[in-house]
């Protein structure tokens, strides 16, 4: 399968600062990216959906001024939690798919807002 | 309204019982279907993808199995490593590959 990482794995933050998570596809090129927080004992819930050069493509109900994303390569995407505040606490997951049906997933960032 | 459901929701085995874990789905126009496992605090790893009614896949001690309206999970002789959340997702033709996600039935195999 194919290799996905995430970085950082972990953070904590002030409430009002703001966090950029990256996902990055290392052995393959990512054309659509998909961004999902995950809250305990609960599925993925979709944020949004980006393919590589454009506009992510938001799911109802997420601020899109409030989770930005940047899907500036083939092999990188970024998430930006602008302003974070404590109910932003949460597992985020990024998924990528290289033009097939199948999604690989990263290994996830555990946001804490303090 | 598309809906992935997946029983039993926790399930506890004896290392070397067999069980078979469940997904049920109701999803108009169902392109394929996706097994993965998801240990704590990690992202979802992909197991299998199944794509019509009576495809079979197989890893190691895992079987999943299609049908017009359930997927199955099957486990032989498992073993304590297989101790993890299984995760089912349906996908459909449009949608812009946007997952429809079960709960997950959470496995612990006792040694």
């Amino acid at each position: 399968g194919a290799v996905v990482s995430q970085h950082p794995s972990r953070v904590i933050c002030k409430s009002g600062t703001s966090v950029k998570i990256e996902c990055r596809s290392l052995d393959f090129q990512a054309t659509t990216m998909f961004w999902y927080r995950q809250f305990p004992k609960k599925s993925l819930m979709l944020m949004a959906t980006s393919n590589e050069g454009s506009k992510a493509t938001y799911e109802q109900g997420v601020e899109k001024d409030k989770f930005l994303i940047n899907h500036a390569s083939l092999t990188l995407s970024t998430l930006t939690v602008t302003s974070a505040h404590p109910e932003d606490s949460s597992f985020y997951i990024c998924g990528t798919s290289g033009g097939t049906d199948t999604q690989y997933f990263g290994p996830g960032t555990r946001l804490t807002v303090l | 309204e598309d809906q992935v459901t997946q029983s039993p929701e926790a399930l506890r085995l004896q290392e070397g019982e067999s069980s078979s874990l469940n997904c049920s789905y109701t999803v108009s126009g169902l392109r394929g279907l996706f097994w993965y496992r998801q240990d704590p605090g990690k992202g979802p790893e992909f197991l299998f993808t199944l794509y019509s009614a009576g495809e079979e896949k197989e890893k190691e001690r895992l079987k999943a199995t299609l049908t017009k309206k359930e997927s199955f999970l099957h486990i032989t002789a498992p073993k304590p490593e297989d101790s993890a959340t299984y995760l089912c997702a349906a996908f459909n033709a449009g949608n812009n590959r946007k997952l429809i996600w079960g709960l997950g039935t959470s496995l612990a195999v006792n040694p």
